[in-house]
């Protein structure tokens, strides 16, 4: 199976900073269509995962453009340009690139300073 | 827009089975695909399984093959995860989730339902 890392696991922001998450796979998520299988997701306290990130860099709708998400091959980057206090929750990486064998990191839980 | 509404919390004697439904509404129904996600208490996401309605067919993840069945009934847009031999360690929030597109594959979760807790105990 494909194995997702994060890092860090916490990560306390200070709102208007600058925010960034890792997630390293142990294989290249580059499929060959040429795109990226790589999503995240924020789960806020108390609710339902929402798709952040789509194909790796790809806002999904709705998405605050605050967010962004790059990188290639096996190492990926989510990044929050300034955070917000309604950015607090778990972001979590996810690689779709051979179902059924579909994994989750994880998990990074931002939260206040 | 797509709304996913799922079936009421369970509690299950171990050794039991549980079905949770996942009612689809607004969009297409049969050509996206169809995820359902664990997450046990204060853990993380566990992709359990997924469906394609039009094609019938189920994939599950490996650690779940064998103990769950989803399905898929095309005339109420409404898919289920039912799971079998149930023990203490399946409690969980399940998730069920749709594909942003209909991509014939398991890509990107753009809608999700609210979630089914299910408890397992004696």
């Amino acid at each position: 199976d494909i194995v997702l890392t994060q890092s860090p696991l916490s990560l306390p922001v200070t709102p208007g900073e600058p925010a960034s998450i890792s997630c390293r796979s142990n294989q290249s998520l580059l499929h060959s269509t040429g795109y990226i299988f790589l999503d995240w997701y924020l789960q806020k306290p108390g609710q339902s995962p929402q798709l952040l990130i789509y194909l790796g860099s790809n806002r999904a709708s709705g998405v605050p453009d605050r967010f962004s998400g790059s990188g290639s091959g096996t190492d990926f980057t989510l990044k929050i340009s300034r955070v917000e206090a309604e950015d607090v929750g778990v972001y979590y990486c996810m690689q779709a690139l051979q179902p059924p064998q579909i994994t989750f990191g994880p998990g990074t839980k931002v939260d206040l300073k | 827009q797509v709304r996913l509404v799922q079936s009421g919390a369970e509690v299950k004697k171990p050794g039991s089975s549980v079905k949770v439904s996942c009612k689809a509404s607004g969009g297409t129904f049969s050509t996206y695909a169809i995820s359902w996600v664990r997450q046990a208490p204060g853990q993380g996401l566990a992709w359990v399984g997924g469906i394609i309605p039009i094609s019938g067919g189920a994939h599950y993840a490996q650690r779940f093959q064998g103990r769950v069945t989803i399905t898929a009934d095309e005339s109420t847009r409404t898919a289920y995860l039912e799971m079998s031999s149930l023990r203490s360690e399946d409690t969980a929030v399940y998730y069920c989730a749709r594909d942003m597109r209909a991509s014939g594959s398991y890509l990107s979760f753009q809608y999700w339902g609210q979630g089914t807790l299910v408890t397992v105990s004696s």
